[in-house]
């Protein structure tokens, strides 16, 4: 079992619809990235959050560090947010990147 | 464009061969990250490099060798790799070095031993 899980693997969606991508982790943390892999492998680090809750554009991460879950939000989605998405925890104490194997997103004209 | 620009895009290597993976940033950053992603496997951290000097090998094979000759460029010495090495290779830069904090990543380079 992993110590960062992701899901769903795979989501296809139409386009406008509101994208949820759940991250689960059992590791301790100082941080959860959320990152952004285009297809031939280009990654962007959309977020680092320690709590609460970030925007950016159409884009909201969550984290409730209690519960150890994230989510990343996706509103009005768009062709062009097909990618595979990852979580990764940092725990800053080691200095360790654990990261999830991903969501791959495809969003349908 | 991310600002971190890796090359060779594609490489086909054999077993026997040596060659080198190049980074190269010009965002002042401090930090810089070499990753491996398999394929169905989690992207993985190999190396990591804060103001030139190694701070993490996360258990990598010796044949995978980095150097960080400046702030600004990073390399991945490969030699007698194995099939299973066949990956991606990306790598990253980060202004502080002690926290992955917005990380840039280049586009990865696509390494095929055979």
């Amino acid at each position: 079992k992993n110590e960062v899980e992701q899901s769903p693997q795979n989501l296809t969606a139409q386009e406008g619809e509101f994208i949820t991508i759940n991250c689960s982790y059992s590791v301790g943390i100082s941080a959860l990235h959320w990152l952004q892999q285009h297809p031939g492998g280009g990654i962007v680090s959309l977020f680092m959050l320690s709590s609460g809750k970030k925007k950016h554009g159409r884009l909201i991460a969550t984290i409730n560090i209690q519960e150890k879950h994230s989510s990343l939000h996706i509103t009005a989605s768009h062709p062009r947010d097909s990618a595979v998405y990852i979580c990764a925890a940092y725990n800053f104490g080691n200095e360790k990147l654990t990261f999830g194997t991903g969501t791959r997103l495809t969003i349908i004209p | 464009e991310t600002g971190v620009t890796q090359t060779p895009r594609h490489l086909v290597m054999g077993m026997t061969n040596k060659k080198s993976l190049k980074c190269e940033q010009h965002l002042g950053h401090n930090a810089m990250y070499w990753y491996k992603q398999s394929a169905k496997k989690p992207l993985e951290l190999m190396f990591v490099y804060n103001f030139k000097e190694q701070t993490e090998n996360n258990s990598v094979p010796s044949r995978f060798s980095p150097e960080c000759p400046n702030s600004s460029h990073l390399f991945l010495h490969l030699h007698t790799l194995q099939p299973e090495d066949s990956a991606l290779y990306l790598c990253a830069s980060s202004q502080d070095p002690g926290t992955h904090t917005e990380a840039f990543f280049g586009q990865g380079t696509r390494l095929t031993v055979v």
